[in-house]
């Protein structure tokens, strides 16, 4: 099996800006949770989403959105980009039932 | 909140010697997820304990949960420069498994 995608792979954007960020799971996983990675902060959860729904969500501010596709792809939406958001965004992919967690790649995103 | 804390922070071991990370937990654990992760990439699923006193083992690496299920400690034998990383342990606090809160990591680095 094909594991979790994420594209793109690398994004240079400018404060202000908006950005979409592409996460596919490996395929029969329905539930894709965010997280973001900086080196301040560390590993933070954003919000999860299963079967087009969000179930569980973190403690970040209204611009971080994100959404769930029928197919369980999933996007994430960062608005009115800040320098601070400049980290490496992370999706992973689960089976229902299943307590594993399989991580893609990731999305560096530098914010100028 | 979950809190995980992890030491030491960063271990520099010469190849084929021993070593141990630990992680400890403010709360009891519903599981306890290791993961290794590769600068700036995508996190590599390693185990998962949820029984207290489980152990677990895969190659060289082993992994085990104490009787209290607050702390965990990762065990690496006869270390290889295959090895180096940075070591993260995730716990899961809403006993979904979608909603990982992450320890500040351990890095680790194989000599030869």
């Amino acid at each position: 099996k094909a594991g979790v995608t994420q594209t793109p792979r690398y994004l240079i954007k400018t404060r202000g800006q908006q950005v979409t960020l592409s996460c596919s799971p490996i395929s029969g996983h329905r539930s894709v949770s965010w997280y973001q990675q900086t080196p301040g902060q560390g590993l933070q959860f954003l919000f999860e989403y299963f079967s087009e729904t969000q179930r569980n969500k973190g403690n970040f501010p209204g611009r971080f959105s994100g959404r769930q596709f029928s197919n369980s792809r999933s996007e994430m939406n960062v608005s009115t980009l800040e320098l601070g958001d400049s980290a490496l965004y992370l999706c992973a992919s689960s089976f229902v039932g299943s307590e594993t967690q399989y991580f893609g790649p990731g999305t560096r995103l530098l914010v100028l | 909140s979950q809190e995980l804390e992890q030491s030491p922070q960063s271990l520099i071991v010469q190849e084929g010697k021993n070593l141990t990370i630990n992680c400890t937990s403010s709360k009891t654990l519903y599981g306890l997820y290791w993961y290794k992760q590769k600068y700036g990439e995508g996190l590599i699923f390693l185990m998962m304990l949820q029984k207290g006193g489980e152990e677990k083992s895969h190659e060289k690496i082993t992994a085990k949960l104490d009787e209290k299920k607050q702390q965990s400690s990762l065990h690496i034998t006869a270390s290889q420069p295959s090895h180096a990383g940075i070591y993260l342990c995730g716990a899961d606090s809403t006993g979904t498994a979608s909603k990982l809160t992450f320890g500040t990591g351990t890095r680790l680095q194989v000599t030869l």
